[in-house]
């Protein structure tokens, strides 16, 4: 399988732990997005990274996410002290140039 | 204002119709335009790219896009149950650093 890989798919945590999500990318494609996604909306920007340059991040974001590209390869998702706001699928994507290709997702469930 | 607008729905056509599917984008420096599937429970997947205006047809989709308006459209043909999702719109713009920026997406219901 060639396509953006996230894992865990599944996550349930209780408020106030921390949460880890990781994507790894389609191998040729320098660009990596994180998205998050609730019920009857559309995928929310977050952050973007081209290689392993977090180029940009969403001015919703709070501190208590992070994220990560080490070497431009895989990348890592960190939110910290859950709230059950945080309850959402998370989405990581990946391009080349000027077309995004969505992993399968990662559904937090935050109790 | 919000970057891109979709009619929510849902909308509802018979099998073997034509379903039609609109949005509108607020930038106008805006110049790469999608449509995704998503299907409950799932992640989008990519149906259709159009960069100019006029019309690009693949297989049963075809995408319209006129820029001067800043609307794009999908058009289904032969509608089939399994084309029951919701399809979103994003746009792109080089300009307004590399985001892709969604709409809430239209919930389509093909009726057997």
């Amino acid at each position: 399988d060639t396509g953006v890989s996230q894992n865990p798919r599944h996550k349930i945590t209780k408020r106030g732990q921390n949460v880890t999500f990781r994507c790894d990318p389609i191998s040729e494609h320098n660009r990596l997005y994180w998205y998050r996604q609730t019920l009857g909306q559309g995928p929310e920007f977050l952050t973007y990274f081209q290689n392993e340059a977090q180029l940009e991040k969403s001015r919703l974001l709070s501190d208590r996410f992070s994220a990560e590209r080490p070497k431009g390869s895989f990348s890592t998702l960190e939110i910290q002290r859950t709230e059950q706001g945080d309850s959402a699928m998370y989405l990581c994507a990946s391009s080349t140039r000027n077309t995004i290709y969505f992993g399968e997702g990662s559904w937090l469930t935050v109790v | 204002q919000k970057e891109v607008e979709q009619n929510s729905g849902p909308l509802s056509v018979p099998e073997g119709a034509i379903a039609s599917l609109n949005c509108t984008y607020s930038d106008r420096g805006s110049q790469s335009f999608f449509w995704y599937r998503q299907y409950s429970g799932k992640s989008p997947e990519l149906i259709m790219f159009i960069y100019s205006n006029g019309d690009k047809e693949d297989g049963r989709f075809t995408a319209q896009l006129n820029k001067a308006s800043q609307y794009v459209s999908l058009l289904i043909r032969d509608s089939q149950p399994s084309d029951s999702a919701t399809y979103l719109c994003a746009v792109n713009s080089y300009y307004i650093g590399n985001q892709f920026y969604f709409g809430t997406g239209t919930s389509l219901t093909v009726i057997p």
